[in-house]
């Protein structure tokens, strides 16, 4: 059974700092990752996706993830938060079909 | 283009009472999720269909949840008789390409709060 694990429930950052949030995933197949985002009030939008092909992916809004396939993550990193990044962030592993979410990590961004 | 349309947005129920939600998937989209999103978790899978078809439901409480896409469109996910852990956000989402098809990505509703007293 495919399983995901986020390392943080919280994080609490100043506005410019860096971001690494973790993910874990457990899966046995040919593996998708994705990382979706929750802002405030609003809808789970698609951050960023790795299908296949180059490891370290970038998605909207100066993010990205680097699949690390020995150590079965795929962390999210930001070089430089904004206020606007304070959301819900979630990792998910899929099959070409069913997807399997983490616990999320609310990141908070102080200004 | 449009994306997913649910409804209704909020929803407040004492237990025991039915209730049900509305989505409407992104025109031409083939296949139809719905999730579950307890306070504090992420998104748990429901049922999914492929088209007017049930792929998965296997993390369906069959006892009291049922959903229907008869016309291979929108969809009803009903709970009758609710019950106090019920409560929750019930997420739609829908993906273009057919279950078991590659790069499948799946784009997410607003979601129904739903709240059982």
């Amino acid at each position: 059974a495919q399983s995901v694990s986020q390392h943080n429930h919280h994080v609490i950052l100043s506005e410019a700092a860096s971001l690494e949030l973790g993910c874990n995933y457990s899966y046995g197949g040919t593996v998708n990752l994705f990382w979706y985002v929750q802002y405030p009030g609003q809808h789970l939008q698609l951050l960023l996706k790795y299908f296949s092909g180059d490891p370290l992916v970038k998605g909207i809004k100066g993010f990205e993830a680097e699949f690390i396939k020995s150590k079965f993550s795929f962390n999210l990193r930001k070089p430089s938060v904004q206020w606007s990044d304070t959301a819900e962030y979630f990792c998910a592993v899929g099959g070409y079909s069913t997807l399997t979410f983490g616990k999320g990590t609310m990141l908070l961004v102080s200004p | 283009e449009a994306g997913v349309a649910q409804s209704p947005r909020y929803k407040i129920i004492e237990k025991r009472q039915s209730v049900a939600f509305w989505c409407n998937p992104i025109s031409g989209h083939a296949t139809l999720y719905w999730y579950q999103q307890i306070l504090g978790q992420g998104p748990k899978l429901l049922i999914q269909f492929q088209n007017n078809g049930v792929v998965d439901d296997s993390q369906l409480p069959k006892d009291r949840f049922s959903a229907e896409r008869l016309k291979g469109v929108d969809s009803t996910l009903k709970i009758q008789p609710a019950k106090l852990e019920d409560s929750a956000v019930y997420l739609c989402a829908s993906s273009l390409l057919l279950a078991g098809s590659p790069n499948n990505e799946q784009f997410f509703g607003p979601g129904t709060r739903l709240t059982v007293l």
